[in-house]
């Protein structure tokens, strides 16, 4: 898996759109961007992927760079209830199926009343 | 529609002896996975199974043993534990033909003293 590099921790006023950066300068052709949030004392919690295109799901909104060499999850209106670590993963698929996941630390983002 | 679900919630070994923890997939999953997080760090991978088969393995020595039964149901055995051994395990499910995305159960918090 790709090294990703992110913010040790972020702020955002609730309400407000929440942007959280990735590096990922080294991702190859065939790795897929993750992103997952783990809010304190639970699993992990999936919120979308990509491979080049911008993603937008129910929870958020994935943009990602043209060289792909960066990234942008955003929360377009931040709760107190989306408060976590926030992982961004680049991972390949191996036909079809998830690999195994290569969190690093990950972004603590705090949303404040 | 049932989620991963793991057992048991808390665990407490003594050094040396030997541990099995469950898990479920959630319903229609047919590959689970298994991640050690110690406090304050991301996940670490530590293996995954399909057709009852291990199929990827992170870097987690041969104490470290799973298994995978024909309900796609898992267990994950730690022989000779250590204090290093203490963390959150987590299970995650995610079907092979699907688009990656894995599903996280609450996590077994094992305590080794």
């Amino acid at each position: 898996d790709a090294k990703t590099t992110q913010p040790t921790s972020m702020d955002c006023a609730e309400g407000r759109a929440a942007n959280l950066p990735c590096n990922h300068s080294t991702i190859s052709g065939n790795e897929y961007v993750y992103w997952y949030r783990q809010i304190h004392s639970q699993g992990p919690q999936y919120i979308i992927h990509g491979l080049k295109n911008n993603e937008t799901n129910e929870m958020a909104s994935l943009i990602i760079t043209e060289d792909r060499k960066s990234s942008t999850l955003i929360l377009p209106h931040a709760t107190l209830r989306d408060t976590a670590v926030y992982y961004c993963i680049a991972t390949p698929h191996s036909g079809g199926g998830a690999d195994g996941l290569t969190f690093g630390k990950g972004t603590h983002l705090i949303i404040q009343p | 529609d049932a989620g991963v679900t793991q057992s048991p919630t808390h665990l407490i070994k003594t050094r040396g002896q030997q541990v099995t923890l469950r898990c479920s997939p959630k319903s229609g999953h047919d590959t689970v996975s298994w991640y050690q997080q110690a406090l304050g760090q991301g996940p670490q991978f530590i293996f995954q199974y399909y057709e009852e088969e291990e199929r990827q393995r992170g870097n987690f020595p041969d104490r470290f043993s799973g298994h995978q039964f024909p309900n796609y149901s898992s267990e994950l055995n730690v022989n000779a534990l250590l204090l290093g051994d203490s963390a959150l395990y987590l299970c995650a499910s995610s079907l092979d033909t699907g688009k990656g995305e894995q599903y996280f159960g609450p996590g077994t918090r094992l305590t080794v003293t």
